[in-house]
C-alpha cells in the first residue's frame, strides 16, 4: 500500500518550453501533496505544499508563476515548470500524505529528472 | 545555524562494522523525528521514526536526546546494501504550517 507514482520519470526539453509533471497516489487519497527539488549533492528542498481544492503554498524564493501547481483531485497533483531554463534542471520529487494519517509520514514518488538544454 | 545539521561524510566502513550518525536540530519545539534513506538518483524512503524512548529495528537503532537537541542512528553489522545517504528529518508546526525540515544527509559507503 501507499504507492505514489510520478510521470514522466525523466524528461529532456529545450529552453523556453513548459514541462508538466504528474504525481498520483495510487491506493490512497492524499489531501496534501508536497513538491521537492533536489540538486546534485544537495538536500531535498521543499518547493510547495499542495492541498486538494485550494491554492498551493509556496516556500520562500519559489516563484509561483513559474512553478504552477494544480491539485484537482485527492489522487493527483501536477507541477508545471513554465518557460524552463537550464538552471531548472533538477530532480523533482513529490510526496503525499494519506488523509487518514495525521502523522508526518510522507510517501514519495520515484522522482522526475528534468534536463533543460 | 542550520535548522537541521548532519555531518555529510562520507563514512567509509568495512562490512560488519558498527557506524553511528548524529543529527542536530535548532528548533526546540520540534515534535517528530525521522531517518530516511536515499539511494543514488532515487527517492527517499522512510527508514524509521525516532521516539523519545529510543527504538530499534533489526540492526538499526535510533535515539533522541531532546535536551541536547540531537538524534542518532546506529547501524550494527553493516552490509554492502547499507551504502546510501541517510537523511535526518525533523517536523514542527501544526496544521497547514506543519513542516518537515531535511538535513543534507550523511553518505555511507560500506566496503567489502
Amino acid at each position: 500500500g501507499a504507492v505514489v507514482s510520478q510521470h514522466p520519470s525523466w524528461v529532456i526539453c529545450k529552453s523556453g518550453t513548459s514541462v508538466k509533471i504528474e504525481c498520483r497516489s495510487l491506493d490512497f487519497q492524499a489531501t496534501t501533496m508536497f513538491w521537492y527539488r533536489q540538486f546534485p549533492k544537495q538536500s531535498l528542498m521543499l518547493m510547495a505544499t499542495s492541498n486538494e481544492g485550494s491554492k498551493a503554498t509556496y516556500e520562500q524564493g519559489v516563484e509561483k508563476d513559474k512553478f504552477l501547481i494544480n491539485h484537482a483531485s485527492l489522487t493527483l497533483s501536477t507541477l508545471t515548470v513554465t518557460s524552463a531554463h537550464p538552471e531548472d534542471s533538477s530532480f523533482y520529487i513529490c510526496s503525499a500524505r494519506d488523509y487518514r494519517n495525521l502523522a508526518d509520514t510522507q510517501y514519495f514518488g520515484p522522482g522526475t529528472r528534468l534536463t533543460v538544454l | 545555524r542550520k535548522e537541521v545539521e548532519q555531518d555529510p561524510g562520507p563514512f567509509n566502513v568495512p562490512e560488519g562494522a558498527t557506524v553511528a550518525f548524529n543529527c542536530t536540530y535548532s528548533n526546540s519545539a520540534s515534535q517528530s523525528f525521522f531517518w530516511y534513506r536515499q539511494d543514488c538518483r532515487k527517492e527517499p524512503k522512510l527508514l524509521m521514526s525516532v521516539y523519545s524512548s529510543g527504538n530499534e529495528d533489526g540492526r538499526f537503532t535510533a535515539q533522541l536526546n531532546r535536551a541536547s537537541q540531537y538524534i542518532s542512528l546506529l547501524i550494527r553489522d553493516s552490509k554492502l546494501s547499507d551504502s546510501a545517504t541517510y537523511l535526518c528529518v525533523v517536523a514542527w508546526g501544526a496544521g497547514n504550517n506543519r513542516k518537515l525540515i531535511w538535513g543534507l544527509g550523511t553518505s555511507l559507503a560500506v566496503n567489502p
